[in-house]
């Protein structure tokens, strides 16, 4: 099956830096998805993103699909940026199927 | 404010017993799935279904689990006996074909 790794593992960062994780993907994807796992356990989706580049006031995200990688921009990091974000793909034979990569977890200090 | 509802939120069992995890997607999504959530697996997918029939349930352990869709505003996912091993947060998302899932707040379950 399909394989995504994302990078770096953890991060730590004072308030007010910015951040760009990265996440790679062995095959063609129909959907990736970048996730924000807060300290409650909560998925929150932060980007539906297969191709091209997308923004959300502190976030932005790039997918360039050709390469196999995406990347999630994180500006003016706040506190509340701190938990896990996860990118999960969905390859063209998985009907659906989101395979999840193993994680970054963001650790924002003030 | 459209959201995947799951209940139980927090269940705590003991091994042999029957647990029932419940599944509200949104309206007028047509697949549903269940993933399951560990430190040493990550989040990995155990069934899923499109307008209610199952697609894939190859995540399952067959014996114990078994997933449901009795209507389209239910899914369930059942573990009967369940094990400590089961111990998990379980997960319930919708989305509409191939677009954006989302998730459920989750059932974290202990099984001790």
């Amino acid at each position: 099956g399909i394989q995504v790794e994302q990078s770096p593992p953890d991060l730590i960062l004072q308030e007010g830096a910015n951040s760009t994780l990265r996440c790679n993907f062995s095959d063609s994807v129909n959907n990736l998805q970048w996730f924000h796992q807060n300290p409650w356990g909560q998925l929150i989706n932060l980007f539906y993103i297969p191709s091209g580049t997308k923004q959300n006031g502190r976030l932005s995200a790039t997918t360039v699909a050709t390469e196999r990688y995406s990347l999630l921009y994180i500006s003016s990091s706040q506190t509340t940026d701190s938990g896990v974000y996860f990118c999960a793909v969905v390859s063209g034979t998985s009907y659906g199927k989101l395979t999840f990569g193993q994680g970054t977890i963001l650790t924002v200090h003030p | 404010d459209a959201r995947v509802t799951q209940t139980p939120r927090h269940k705590v069992t003991e091994m042999g017993q029957e647990v029932t995890m419940r599944c509200q997607p949104i309206l007028g999504h047509n697949t549903v799935f269940w993933y399951r959530q560990t430190m040493m697996q990550g989040l990995e997918l155990l069934a899923y279904f499109r307008n209610r029939a199952p697609l894939d349930d190859s995540g399952m352990p067959k014996d114990r689990f078994s997933a449901e869709m009795p209507d389209a505003t239910l899914a369930t996912l059942k573990i009967q006996p369940s094990e400590p091993r089961d111990s998990a947060v379980y997960f319930c998302a919708s989305g509409y074909r191939e677009d954006t899932q989302y998730f459920g707040p989750g059932t974290r379950l202990t099984v001790l």
